[in-house]
């Protein structure tokens, strides 16, 4: 049971170039998140989707884009990065809003 | 919009100690109430969660308690050990298809 699998795990970007995030679980969860995590910052959502074909933005979400591609998949996309966006990137998902959520390994991002 | 608040940042205990880390939150509506606790290096993981139609909630050496009037709730830990180090994050939300709104963390150091 892989649970959340998130893709991939390290990157090193330059300024201005784009990236995808991907993110996937098998558990028929209907909600999936994504958080950056900066040191002494916790866990700030960037967007989130309450459930297959919608999206909505969370505290951060300047700089990024999502996609929930369909029920298991849900993408995060950098158009053109910037080093602020240097951060560990979670994605998450459950079985509905207000319940517990499984966290993926996290992507650990550079950008230079 | 909910906001929630954790304190103390750090806390450092012996072994066998009890640790209590509080939090508060701004939003009445707010129903569901988890803990996740996060090693160095690694995702979070869901330790307790209580809702608010109880008032306390113990798993082993864990318990949760919440205060709905005042609007706030605590994790407490029993007989701390060393695997116990860790930050440890509170949440809330309120009902289904709501996000979780994280606090920004206690940094437990538990001392042989």
């Amino acid at each position: 049971n892989a649970g959340v699998t998130q893709t991939p795990k390290f990157q090193v970007l330059k300024t201005g170039q784009s990236m995808t995030l991907q993110c996937a679980q098998d558990m028929n969860h209907n909600s999936m998140y994504w958080y950056r995590q900066d040191p002494g910052m916790g866990l700030r959502l960037i967007y989130y989707s309450a459930s297959e074909g919608t999206t909505d933005k969370g505290e951060v979400p300047n700089g990024y884009n999502v996609s929930r591609l369909n029920k298991r998949e849900f993408s995060l996309r950098l158009e053109s990065a910037a080093p602020s966006q240097t951060s560990v990137y979670f994605c998450a998902s459950s079985p509905d809003g207000g319940q517990p959520q499984h966290f993926g390994d996290g992507t650990r991002l550079s950008i230079l | 919009g909910e906001n929630v608040e954790q304190h103390p940042s750090t806390l450092s205990v012996q072994e066998g100690d009890s640790a209590v880390i509080k939090c508060t939150y701004s939003d009445s509506a707010s129903n569901y109430f988890p803990w996740y606790k996060q090693e160095l290096g690694k995702r979070p993981q869901l330790i307790i969660d209580i809702r608010s139609n109880v008032g306390e909630k113990k798993d082993q050496r864990i318990a949760v308690t919440l205060n709905k009037t005042a609007k706030h709730f605590s994790l407490h830990i029993t007989e701390t050990q060393p695997e116990d180090s860790a930050v440890y994050f509170c949440a809330a939300s309120k009902n289904r298809g709501d996000k979780l709104i994280f606090g920004t963390g206690t940094r437990l150091q538990v001392f042989p």
